[in-house]
């Protein structure tokens, strides 16, 4: 079984201060750990992911993630926040959920506010 | 083309009316799903199919039927639906279903049942 726990359900930075987004999962199984950003009424689209591979993951639009394992946590970074990173955050991670079949398990998500 | 593309981005329908939204991807992948979400909510899976073929069905009422005619495109058929299946759709695709890749979405059809 996997889960994930998204810590905040809204944030609020003032722009050009730091962003951090908290996320913990729980997995059976190796997960593959994701972050999705959605703007209203839009798709998701990919921050960045972490495959087991470097545990400090860069990503897109000066976003970064540190999968810590002994902390069972992937939190979201970013040093400067910009208006335009207003949005809802969805922290997802993957795994096999027995036999060959997985799903991406999404969090209840995080809105982001940034003010000028 | 790093695109999926979903058709109508915008659906109201009777609750008699048979409509089908319509999902197409040109990026190989051979992985496709369809998501539902409600507002203020995350997506929830629907369906999963892999090569074509359905993988997993989240126990969705039938008046749900999806369809996948080829690799690159994904259909759902929407019959007799209800006023709580008001929701955002969301197609997405993957290169193939293994959990070490990232799902491609989709804009959207925003459905209105009334």
């Amino acid at each position: 079984a996997q889960s994930v726990t998204q810590l905040d359900s809204h944030v609020s930075v003032s722009e050009g201060t730091p962003v951090l987004l908290r996320c913990n999962y729980s997995s059976s199984y190796s997960p593959s750990l994701f972050w999705y950003v959605q703007h209203p009424n839009k798709g998701l689209q990919l921050l960045l992911k972490y495959t087991s591979a470097a545990t400090l993951v860069k990503g897109i639009n000066g976003f970064e993630a540190e999968f810590k394992k002994s902390e069972t946590s992937f939190h979201l970074t970013k040093p400067s926040a910009h208006m335009s990173d207003a949005a809802e955050y969805f922290c997802v991670v993957s795994a096999l959920s027995g036999g060959s079949n997985y799903k991406l398990t999404f969090g209840k998500g995080t809105l982001l506010t940034v003010n000028p | 083309d790093t695109e999926v593309t979903q058709t109508p981005k915008h659906l109201v329908m009777g609750m008699t009316n048979k409509k089908s939204l319509k999902c197409e991807q040109h990026m190989g992948h051979r992985a496709m799903y369809w998501y539902k979400q409600k507002a203020k909510k995350p997506p929830e899976l629907m369906f999963v199919y892999s090569y074509e073929k359905l993988s997993i069905n989240e126990s969705v009422p039938s008046r749900f039927s999806p369809e996948c005619p080829n690799s690159s495109l994904l259909n759902l058929h929407l019959h007799a639906l209800q006023p709580e299946d008001s929701a955002l759709y969301l197609c997405a695709s993957s290169p193939a279903y293994t959990p070490q890749v990232e799902a491609f979405f989709g804009q959207g059809t925003r459905l209105t049942v009334v």
